[in-house]
């Protein structure tokens, strides 16, 4: 149980263009859906969190009007790159968890998104 | 603000030998700790936890880890080491955020090579 997976696995585009991925809780419904970046040899870094039916929360330094986050029910989340730019190439991650606090986040297994 | 530290970043070891990875964190309530590992090409996968009770936690294939509060720390061992458990190693704290809401924050992580 506790499947999460990301759709696509990997995205090349081009300079200026949007991306959007999508992150699925497979059984179990995400109260909370959240969106990593990781950095080559880095750890991961939080971006934002989201809860169903609400706006996301973004962490200090990430633009929000550059990376959208949408929560529409409780086993999707997306998250789209606007206007990317080569400096946005990373390893996008998501994770989801079923209740607030300190439950456990299930971890899915990222986009690679590369621009041109 | 929340941290945490491994301080290794590159373990290699032989097969059957014994394995502590450290880690430390930088936080002064309440924490949650996990360990996840990444093996190579999988998303993230949880090791094990601890939220409160027997500071000494065990979780999946064999692992365990300590929880030391005078230390700040977290340790993960395994008293004999397989091949099979090559991979990356993160350490993490679920923390109060500055946004209001508890996210985990994560070390860098240990890239753990065992040799046959």
């Amino acid at each position: 149980g506790a499947v999460v997976s990301q759709h696509p696995s990997r995205v090349i585009c081009k300079s200026g263009t949007s991306v959007k991925i999508e992150c699925r809780s497979l059984d179990f419904q995400a109260t909370t859906m959240f969106w990593y970046r990781q950095f080559p040899k880095k750890s991961l870094m939080l971006m934002a969190t989201s809860n169903e039916g609400s706006k996301a929360t973004y962490e200090q330094g990430v633009e929000k009007d550059k990376f959208l986050i949408n929560h529409a029910s409780l086993t999707l989340s997306t998250l789209t790159v606007t206007s990317a730019h080569p400096e946005d190439s990373s390893f996008y991650i998501c994770s989801a968890r079923a209740g607030f606090g300190a439950d456990t986040q299930y971890f899915g297994p990222g986009t690679r998104l590369t621009v041109l | 603000a929340q941290s945490v530290s491994q301080h290794n970043h590159h373990v290699i070891l032989s097969e059957a030998a014994s394995l502590e990875l450290g880690c430390n964190y930088s936080y002064g309530g309440t924490v949650n700790l996990f360990w996840y590992v990444q093996y190579p090409g999988q998303h993230l996968q949880l090791l094990l936890k601890y939220f409160s009770g027997d500071p000494l936690v065990k979780g999946i294939k064999g692992f365990e880890a300590e929880f030391i509060k005078s230390k700040f720390s977290f340790n993960l061992r395994k008293p004999s080491v397989q091949w099979s458990d090559t991979a990356e190693y993160f350490c993490a704290v679920n923390a109060l955020g500055n946004t209001g809401f508890q996210k985990l924050v994560f070390g860098t992580g240990t890239r753990l090579l065992v040799s046959p």
